[in-house]
């Protein structure tokens, strides 16, 4: 069974300041995606960003960008330019591809404070 | 932009009593999936759902749950007897196919008392 670890618990960051928050996984698969989720207090699961395992290239999205290091399966979120807005709960996910509905298995979080 | 919705926002009920939550898929999406979040927990997978039956379930979806597309937009989670424990916040996700991104709906908060 896949496994997803987010290490940090709770992060700050100083507004405008570069923040990474870090994500390892376990799998035996070779082709996977891998997520990461923003969950600010009204609790909704948004969307930040998407890697597939296949592609070498670091996907980017305006101030997020991943680290995806495939063979130490680690997947690490940088946050640039930090803003009031970016305060949530981050949540990496995996997802092994299948012909079939396949669920997304998520670690427990990073809570990250963005101080003005 | 197209989203994902979910009813009731908030639902308090009493143990034992039936819920069902609703949701309303993203129009061209085939692929549907409900998850739960215990406060202060890990988001976990309980079902999903594909044609009209149920492609993958965990443990923690067992014979008190079900899941059905009544009329072919709407897509419920049933809850027949509720427990203390089902208190968490249900999030209903839906995905184009089964490799695509999952869009979350905005969760429905249950409080078993």
């Amino acid at each position: 069974a896949q496994t997803v670890t987010q290490s940090q618990p709770e992060m700050s960051v100083q507004e405008a300041e570069t923040v990474t928050l870090s994500c390892t996984y376990d799998t035996s698969e070779n082709n996977y995606y891998l997520f990461w989720y923003k969950q600010p207090p009204s609790r909704q699961m948004i969307l930040v960003i998407r890697q597939e395992a296949y592609k070498q290239q670091n996907a980017t999205e305006n101030r997020f960008s991943v680290n995806f290091q495939k063979a130490a399966k680690s997947f690490s979120l940088k946050i640039s330019d930090s803003q009031l807005g970016d305060t949530a709960m981050y949540f990496c996910a995996f997802m092994k591809p299948n012909s079939g509905n396949t669920p997304l298995v998520f670690g427990k979080g990073t809570r990250l404070s963005v101080i003005a | 932009e197209p989203e994902v919705t979910q009813t009731p926002s908030h639902q308090v009920t009493q143990m034992g009593q039936e819920v069902i939550l609703r949701c309303v898929p993203i129009s061209n999406h085939l692929y549907f999936y409900w998850y739960r979040q215990i406060l202060g927990q890990k988001v976990e997978f309980l079902v999903s759902f594909y044609n009209n039956e149920i492609s993958e379930k965990s443990e923690i979806f067992d014979d008190q749950f079900s899941v059905e597309r009544p009329d072919g937009s709407n897509f419920t989670l049933k809850i027949r007897s509720t427990k203390l424990e089902d208190s968490a916040m249900y999030f209903c996700a839906t995905g184009r196919d089964s490799q695509e991104t999952q869009y979350f709906g905005p969760g429905t908060r249950l409080l078993v008392l």
